[in-house]
């Protein structure tokens, strides 16, 4: 059972480079999150989904992409790269919680490190 | 606007003792409340939550605690472990819906375990 997995674990781009950053979950989680992890900011939602097809932003969108077309995978898009985007992402998914139940804990990706110069 | 807020950037215990890691937030919407460890290059690992129906959860060495008037968690760790040596994140979720896939995450805290 292999989680979370993010692709590439490392990249750097030049400014203005687009890419695509790849997660895939194996357990047939109905939310995936992406978030990213700048020092003393902790880790800021930039777009989920509650499931296929459904996607919506979160607390930092600019600049970023999402499209949810599997339960299994969320990609994420940056449309043009810019030097503060260098960060850590993370994707993360986990159960849909259910009424009066709460099961939020979110299995994690063990991130990608993006750098743009 | 920092809506989950944890104001001690690091902690150094001895091991052995209690470790109390503290988590403020402002937001009266949350429902829910989470802490993710975290080792470095690896993603956050859930550790333990807590509804705001609660004010305690315990599992094993760690317990949470939840005020809500004062609207403060803190985690605590007993007895202290130098592998519990990690960033902790306080993490906050509103009532569960749609919206309860937003976890907002504090700027988390190194702990540091001596042996």
């Amino acid at each position: 059972n292999a989680g979370v997995t993010q692709t590439p674990k490392f990249q750097v781009l030049k400014t203005g480079q687009s890419m695509t950053l790849q997660c895939a979950q194996d357990m047939n989680h109905e939310y995936m999150s992406w978030y990213r992890q700048d020092p003393g900011m902790g880790l800021r939602l930039i777009h989920y989904s509650v499931g296929a097809g459904i996607t919506d932003q979160g607390e930092v969108p600019n600049g970023y992409n999402v499209s949810r077309s599997t339960t299994e995978d969320f990609p994420l898009r940056l449309l043009s790269a810019a030097p503060s985007q260098t960060s850590v992402y993370f994707c993360a998914s986990s159960y849909t919680p259910l009424f009066g139940t709460h099961n939020y804990g979110y299995t994690f990706g063990s991130g990608t490190r993006l750098t743009v110069v | 606007d920092q809506q989950v807020k944890q104001n001690s950037p690091s902690l150094s215990v001895q091991e052995g003792r209690i470790s109390i890691l503290n988590c403020d937030y402002t937001n009266s919407m949350f429902d829910y409340f989470l802490w993710y460890k975290k080792y470095p290059a690896e993603g956050p690992t859930f550790l333990i939550s807590i509804s705001s129906i609660k004010d305690k959860n315990e599992d094993g060495r760690f317990t949470v605690f939840l005020n809500k008037s004062a609207k403060h968690l803190s985690l605590h760790i007993v007895p202290s472990q130098p592998g519990d040596s990690a960033v902790y994140f306080c993490a906050a979720s509103p009532r569960a819906s749609r919206s309860g896939s937003r976890l907002t995450f504090g700027e988390g805290t190194q702990l540091t375990v001596n042996p």
